[in-house]
């Protein structure tokens, strides 16, 4: 199995502020990479696909990039409606793992 | 409009078996993989696996390779999650979710059906 590591665990940041949150793979998935966003009691929304395709209605505020073994999902101005938990998913050959989420809290 | 729509809640006794639903509209059902994930209370997601409905096409994640079963009835439009014999451990939401291929990634996804598993 592809393993998937995000990091931070936790990031506290403000309302306005940049914030980058980092996914890597045990080993290389081309751009096979996804981010989703989700909000207690909710289920997951789909932000990012291809590692930097934005899905469509999702704001232009999120970003994605990287391919091989090293992504990133960027926030370049926080809005209150974004404070959640942020998954990546890498996808290989018809199976894929998720990574263990990053929470982004309030400062 | 595009949806999944599970089914409702169940609360069972180890060792019962159980078969939950996903119900497609809005789009060509037979044409998208569908995939289910779990996600047990207060943890992160796990793919477990996806079924072509078209052909019923079936991959699983090593992890739950025989531990559950997925189908289709494309007639119907649903996909389905099965146990035979329910844990404890089995207690989670469970979420299905539209999968083109193209992209890798899950685009639509159901409301979550959770699974209480219970002495």
């Amino acid at each position: 199995d592809i393993q998937m590591t995000q990091s931070p665990s936790t990031l506290s940041a403000s309302v306005g502020d940049r914030v980058t949150i980092t996914c890597r793979a045990s080993q290389s998935i081309s751009s096979w990479l996804a981010w989703y966003q989700q909000k207690p009691g909710k289920a997951p929304n789909l932000l990012i696909y291809k590692a930097s395709s934005l899905e469509s209605g999702v704001p232009s505020r999120f970003s994605g990039s990287g391919s091989g073994t090293e992504f990133t999902l960027t926030i370049s101005s926080l809005q209150p409606d974004d404070f959640a938990t942020y998954y990546c998913q890498q996808y290989n050959t018809y199976s894929g793992t998720f990574g263990q989420g990053t929470k982004l809290e309030i400062k | 409009e595009v949806q999944l729509v599970q089914s409702g809640a169940e609360v069972k006794k180890p060792g019962e078996s159980l078969k939950i639903s996903c119900k497609g509209s809005g789009y060509s059902f037979t044409n998208y993989w569908i995939g289910w994930v779990r996600q047990m209370p207060g943890k992160g997601l796990e793919w477990m696996a996806i079924i072509y409905p078209g052909d019923s096409d079936t991959r699983y994640s090593p992890s739950f390779q025989g531990q559950v079963t997925i189908s289709a009835d494309k007639s119907i439009s649903t996909a389905y999650l099965q146990w035979s014999s329910l844990k404890a451990s089995d207690t989670a939401m469970y979420y299905c979710a539209r999968l083109p291929i193209a992209q890798g990634a899950f685009d639509i996804w159901g409301q979550g059906t959770m699974v209480t598993v219970s002495s």
